[in-house]
């Protein structure tokens, strides 16, 4: 089964609105983490947001946002006042703290299959 | 202050023949990971090193594909007799560890590996 599934292959965006992009994940684990990374055709994964799953407040980075839904088991970014650079593939990811494990990880993170956002002028 | 360096960014090669990538992590990060994207897809697990012990190997990591990091700084991925199904993208990333709040990898560009 997929850890991390993002249903939307690619979206479109004008300039200066906002967009969501959807993520949902699969995880017995009580304690885990999920991440947002951007990757521009240059091919370098660079690092968005993170949000823990006992956090109680939605983390936000500028104009990132994540709408972590713990029940439904979504972790959706949200990115307000679309730049044009912001056209990349994004990708939703987690990291697991598996039961027993002492409440560390080694950070390995899963990778879900990416959305391509492209933003129009 | 550098971030994750990879080399070589491009490579082709033909089939059967070995190649060799290497990755110099941020110094002090003593995790290291290797990933494999393909086109349009995720980024897929390959291997992990912590320090210089390699901890966990993906079922990916086939037996042509060997990975090291022999004192705990740099890392090579070497593929041996390629197939064109190795063509992809080798993604290197690094991170510090215990003490680092979010746990986010830090990625290198990545090297391209085209088989013909």
């Amino acid at each position: 089964a997929q850890k991390i599934t993002q249903t939307q292959p690619g979206m479109f965006v004008q300039e200066k609105e906002a967009v969501t992009l959807d993520c949902t994940y699969d995880t017995s684990d009580p304690s885990y983490g999920l991440f947002w990374y951007k990757q521009p055709s240059s091919g370098e994964m660079i690092f968005l947001i993170y949000q823990g799953s006992y956090d109680q407040q939605n983390a936000t980075e500028g104009r990132y946002s994540l709408n972590f839904q713990k029940a439904r088991k979504s972790a959706n970014l949200v990115i307000s006042a679309s730049q044009l650079g912001d056209s990349a593939m994004y990708f939703c990811a987690m990291r697991e703290f598996p039961s027993g494990a002492g409440g560390t990880s080694y950070g390995k993170l899963t990778f879900g299959q990416g959305t391509i956002l492209t933003v129009h002028p | 202050d550098t971030g994750v360096s990879q080399n070589p960014r491009h490579k082709i090669t033909k089939r059967g023949q070995n190649v060799t990538f290497r990755c110099d992590p941020i110094s002090e990060h003593n995790r290291l990971y290797w990933y494999r994207q393909t086109l349009g897809q995720g980024p897929e697990f390959l291997t992990y090193f912590q320090n210089e012990a390699q901890l966990e190997k993906s079922r990916l990591l086939s037996d042509r594909f060997s990975a090291e990091r022999p004192k705990g700084s740099f890392s090579t991925l070497e593929i041996q007799r390629t197939e064109q199904g190795d063509s992809a993208m080798y993604l290197c990333a690094s991170s510090p560890g215990t003490g680092h709040h979010t746990g986010e990898l830090f990625f290198g560009e990545g090297s391209r590996l085209t088989v013909l």
